[in-house]
């Protein structure tokens, strides 16, 4: 079973609009972590922003802002003021297990495309 | 911030032959280093876990004989791919992980491996 869930292939917005990528998760640990990241043509992979389950607020990190809905087991990414250099691939994975032990579960990725 | 790197940054070897990527951590010590794969247009896939001193922990369905993972030191691991075969060509990414509080992971840049 999917454990991370990415339902959008790709996505085409205007520059300067926002634009919002989704993302629900399954997982029955109470502990747990979500995490976005963009991958540009080049295959880096860039950290964005990161939710843990028992945070009280929505993570926030510059234009990225993460809309965490728990009970719906969601994680949608929010871009603001969207710019040509977001086009790329974003991911959203969950991190499974603790400590050392940990791992992270990516998502089929969602494709961002940003038109002048 | 933590730096990983790879190297080579891509490698082309022909069919049945070997080929080593090493996965760095250049400014701090990394107990756990995972390796993904991702071919073309997918996800990242978790191929195994490497700790130091001891075996990597691979995931399910992927050859341990053929992906030979070496986690020599505490910034150094690298994968081996053995008898490699063009079904092999893929890119390849290391991450490395902190210890201590935070277990954060970072990414290194990705190794292009084509095989002919």
């Amino acid at each position: 079973a999917q454990k991370i869930t990415q339902t959008q292939p790709g996505m085409f917005v205007q520059e300067k609009e926002a634009v919002t990528l989704d993302c629900t998760y399954d997982t029955s640990d109470p502990s747990y972590g979500l995490f976005w990241y963009k991958q540009p043509s080049s295959g880096e992979m860039i950290f964005l922003i990161y939710q843990g389950s028992y945070d009280q607020q929505n993570a926030t990190e510059g234009r990225y802002s993460l809309n965490f809905q728990k009970a719906r087991k969601s994680a949608n990414l929010v871009i603001s003021a969207s710019q040509l250099g977001d086009s790329a691939m974003y991911f959203c994975a969950m991190r499974e297990g603790l400590g050392g032990a940990q791992k992270l579960v990516f998502g089929q990725g969602t494709r961002l495309t940003i038109n002048p | 911030g933590a730096v990983v790197s790879q190297h080579p940054s891509w490698v082309i070897c022909k069919s049945g032959t070997s080929v080593k990527i090493e996965c760095r951590s250049l400014d701090f010590q990394a107990t756990t280093m995972f390796w993904y794969r991702q071919f073309p247009k997918q996800s990242l896939m978790l191929m195994a876990t490497s700790n130091e001193g001891s075996k990597a922990t691979y995931e399910q369905g992927v050859e341990k004989d053929k992906f030979l993972i070496n986690h020599a030191s505490l910034t150094l691991s690298t994968l081996t791919v053995t008898s490699a075969h063009p079904e092999d060509s893929s890119f390849y990414i290391c991450s490395a992980m902190t210890s201590g509080v935070s277990y954060e992971q970072y990414f290194g840049p990705g190794t292009r491996l084509t095989v002919t």
